[in-house]
C-alpha cells in the first residue's frame, strides 16, 4: 500500500463547477498535509497546507484534514480554465523530513 | 531568488550512455530532494540530503543510479549505465528545513529525459 493514494483522473469539469479532489494516507502520525499544483510542464507550487485536522480557506480554495479517517480534501469553488494544472497532494512525515506524494490528479476545467 | 535551477532542461540519449542531472538549491536551503515523475507512479522520491549528507536513498531504483551533494548548494544525479525505462521527468527540490517541519518544498522546472 502506498503512504499516499490519490485518484489520478483525469478529472473534467465545466467552468464555475466546484472540484473536490481526496486522497487517503496510512500513516496516522503524520502531521503536515500539503497540496501543490503543477501546469504543464513546470515544476510543483506549493498551494495550501494545513497542519493536522481541520480546515484552511485561501480564496477559491479550501483544504480539509480528517485525521480520524486519514482523509485529505481540496475544493475548489466556481473553478476556471486557469485552475487546469494537475494538483499533487502530500505528507511530510516529520520523524524523516521526507515530503511524500499522491500520484496527482489531473484536473481539466472546460470553458 | 532566482530559485532551484535544473540542468539540462531536456536530454536525448542512448541506451547504455552515462546521464548527469544538475540541480543548484535556492540559498540558505539545506534539505535537497531528487523525485522522479511518470504518468503512472507520480513523484517518486529517489534521495534526499539533509546538510550535504544523504539520508534517505531508499528510493534509488538500482545500483546505475548515484546523487552526489558536494557542496551545500550543488547536486549531481547520475545514471549509468542509461536505459530506456529511465525515461522520465527529474526533478529536484530544496527546503530549508526547520524544527517545525513546517517547511515548502521548492521544485525546479525539471529535466525531461529520452532515453532511446
Amino acid at each position: 500500500q502506498k503512504e499516499v493514494e490519490q485518484d489520478p483522473g483525469p478529472l473534467s469539469v465545466p467552468e464555475g463547477a466546484i472540484v473536490s479532489l481526496n486522497c487517503t494516507y496510512s500513516n496516522s502520525a503524520f502531521q503536515y498535509f500539503m497540496w501543490y499544483r503543477q501546469y504543464s510542464r513546470k515544476g510543483p507550487e506549493l498551494l495550501m497546507y494545513t497542519y493536522s485536522s481541520g480546515n484552511k480557506e485561501d480564496g477559491r480554495f479550501t483544504a480539509q484534514v480528517d485525521k480520524s479517517s486519514k482523509y485529505i480534501s481540496l475544493f475548489i469553488r466556481d473553478s476556471q480554465p486557469s485552475d487546469s494544472a494537475t494538483y499533487h497532494c502530500a505528507t511530510l512525515d516529520s520523524g524523516t523530513y521526507k515530503y511524500i506524494f499522491g500520484t496527482g490528479t489531473r484536473l481539466k476545467v472546460l470553458a | 531568488d532566482a530559485g532551484v535551477i535544473q540542468s539540462p532542461r531536456h536530454e536525448v540519449t542512448e541506451m547504455g550512455q552515462e546521464v548527469t542531472l544538475r540541480c543548484k538549491l535556492i540559498s540558505g536551503h539545506n534539505s535537497l530532494f531528487w523525485y522522479r515523475q511518470t504518468m503512472m507512479r507520480g513523484l517518486e522520491l529517489l534521495i534526499y540530503f539533509n546538510n550535504n549528507v544523504p539520508i534517505d536513498d531508499s528510493g534509488m531504483p538500482e545500483d546505475r543510479f548515484s546523487a552526489k551533494m558536494p557542496n551545500a548548494s550543488f547536486s549531481t544525479l547520475k545514471i549509468q549505465p542509461s536505459e530506456p525505462r529511465d525515461s522520465a521527468v527529474y526533478f529536484c527540490a530544496s527546503s530549508p528545513r526547520s524544527r517545525s517541519g513546517n517547511t515548502e518544498a521548492f521544485f525546479g522546472q525539471g529535466t525531461r529525459l529520452t532515453v532511446v
